[in-house]
């Protein structure tokens, strides 16, 4: 069964700091994968996703994330962050039904 | 933001007592989903629908039913709730399968269980 795994659980940063969330998934066949973020005491929004192409990803607010198949991976990316960016995001794979998997969530803190 | 109702949108409630979610949604998506989330373990999906009456389990669908006799309501019931079923419950919504393309989600019910 698909599985992901978001390693980071809470991660402070400051303001103008680069940012890496790390996510890994299991399954090895063709995925979709997302990238959701939750503003504190918000619903979750899409921030992006990739279906095929490039693997380099390019979402809103400056977000970017890279597919890595080898690795399983696709981790989020911001060159500089922003107290707005605090939030918690989360990683989702689709699994073999075509359901989608979240991975535990990563919650970023960024300090002015 | 997608037109998604969830209601109510915090409820308390004693062990053992039957709770129902209400789920509306006005872009007349084929699918429609519950998540619960909880501290460490993220969103996790309870069960999903992908046409009126057809719904289907998914990872901790235990000790929770659904019900879809229109493409804008999905209702969650908790049969006789229990602690462990305190929790932030999510509805989402997609045009295809959530593998397929993104989900658009409520504002979320905050459920306590006495």
């Amino acid at each position: 069964a698909q599985s992901v795994s978001q390693h980071n659980h809470h991660v402070i940063l400051s303001e103008a700091a680069s940012l890496e969330l790390g996510c890994n998934y299991s399954y090895g066949g063709t995925v979709n994968l997302f990238w959701y973020v939750q503003y504190p005491g918000q619903h979750l929004q899409l921030l992006l996703k990739y279906f095929s192409g490039d693997p380099l990803v390019k979402g809103i607010k400056g977000f970017e994330a890279e597919f890595i198949k080898s690795k399983f991976s696709f981790n989020l990316r911001k060159p500089s962050v922003q107290w707005s960016d605090t939030a918690e995001y989360f990683c989702a794979v689709n699994d073999q039904g075509g359901k989608l998997i979240f991975g535990q969530g990563t919650e970023l803190s960024v300090k002015p | 933001d997608a037109g998604i109702t969830q209601s109510p949108r915090h409820k308390v409630t004693e062990t053992g007592t039957p709770v129902t979610l209400r789920c509306h949604q006005t872009e007349n998506h084929r699918y429609m989903y519950w998540y619960r989330q909880d501290p460490g373990h993220g969103l996790r999906l309870i069960h999903y629908s992908y046409g009126v009456k057809d719904t289907d389990k998914g990872e901790v669908s235990d000790g929770y039913s659904v019900s879809r006799s229109k493409t804008e309501d999905f209702l969650l019931t908790l049969e006789s709730a229990t602690s462990s079923q305190t929790s932030v419950y999510f509805c989402a919504i997609s045009e295809r399968s959530s593998g397929d393309s993104p989900l658009h989600f409520g504002n979320g019910t905050r459920l306590t269980v006495t």
